[in-house]
């Protein structure tokens, strides 16, 4: 069992849609909690970076963290084609000095 | 503020050759790690570097190494390449070292293709 499991999709929603995307992990040491957007032939863009439980919003970005659960989940509203990318959850452990990936959530905005 | 830069963008080698990677860090950052993505097993970590010394080490061979410059510059070097070893080689930088505990920001990349 991968310690983040994480549905490579594809995700395919109509453009101002609510887009849920999820992360299950297994390591209760982690407290670091990222979510990362890469388009096609670039490197990984941070969205959000939230420590231990909570919500975090950024504009049309809510990140949200249940440690109890073991799941993080990144919701976009009002989703637009330019969101159109992949979108990989991380998380670290107390001392950041173990990293684990997601392997990424394909993403599709209709217009 | 300038972003991680990385050179070359692309790269294309044949088995049995080396290869070596640049990685400029965001002004000020510090550390900065390098990873490898591939299709099949997504984004692996290599390794760290801070103050010029590796901090961190990921499940890759002996022949990836690395190393890091007094002005934070970092390469990577892969010996005797793999048809294998073709991937996206990312670059990140960060204040610190710890990668989580600091936001991380990754570089655009050098594609390799080994044939």
């Amino acid at each position: 069992q991968k310690e983040v499991e994480q549905d490579p999709g594809p995700l395919s929603v109509p453009e101002g849609a609510i887009v849920s995307l999820n992360c299950t992990y297994s390591n209760s040491a982690f407290q670091y909690f990222m979510w990362y957007r890469q388009y096609s032939r670039k490197g990984p863009e941070l969205l959000m970076y939230t420590y231990s439980s909570g919500n975090k919003e950024d504009g049309r970005f809510t990140a949200q963290v249940d440690k109890s659960s073991k799941y993080i989940s990144l919701f976009i509203r009002d989703s637009q084609p330019s969101d159109s990318a992949t979108y990989l959850c991380a998380m670290s452990d107390t001392g950041g000095f173990k990293t684990i990936f997601g392997a990424g959530t394909r993403l599709f905005v209709k217009a | 503020k300038a972003g991680v830069t990385q050179t070359p963008r692309y790269l294309i080698k044949t088995r049995g050759q080396q290869v070596t990677l640049s990685c400029s860090p965001i002004s000020g950052h510090r550390s900065v790690s390098w990873y490898q993505q591939t299709p099949g097993q997504g984004l692996q970590f290599l390794f760290e570097y801070f103050s010029e010394t590796q901090r961190n080490k990921g499940n890759f061979p002996g022949r990836f190494s690395g190393r890091q410059f007094s002005n934070s510059r970092s390469e990577m070097n892969v010996s005797t390449l793999e048809l294998g070893d073709s991937a996206l080689y990312l670059c990140a930088s960060s204040l610190r070292p710890g990668q989580g505990a600091y936001e991380q920001y990754f570089g655009p990349g050098t594609r390799l293709t080994v044939t």
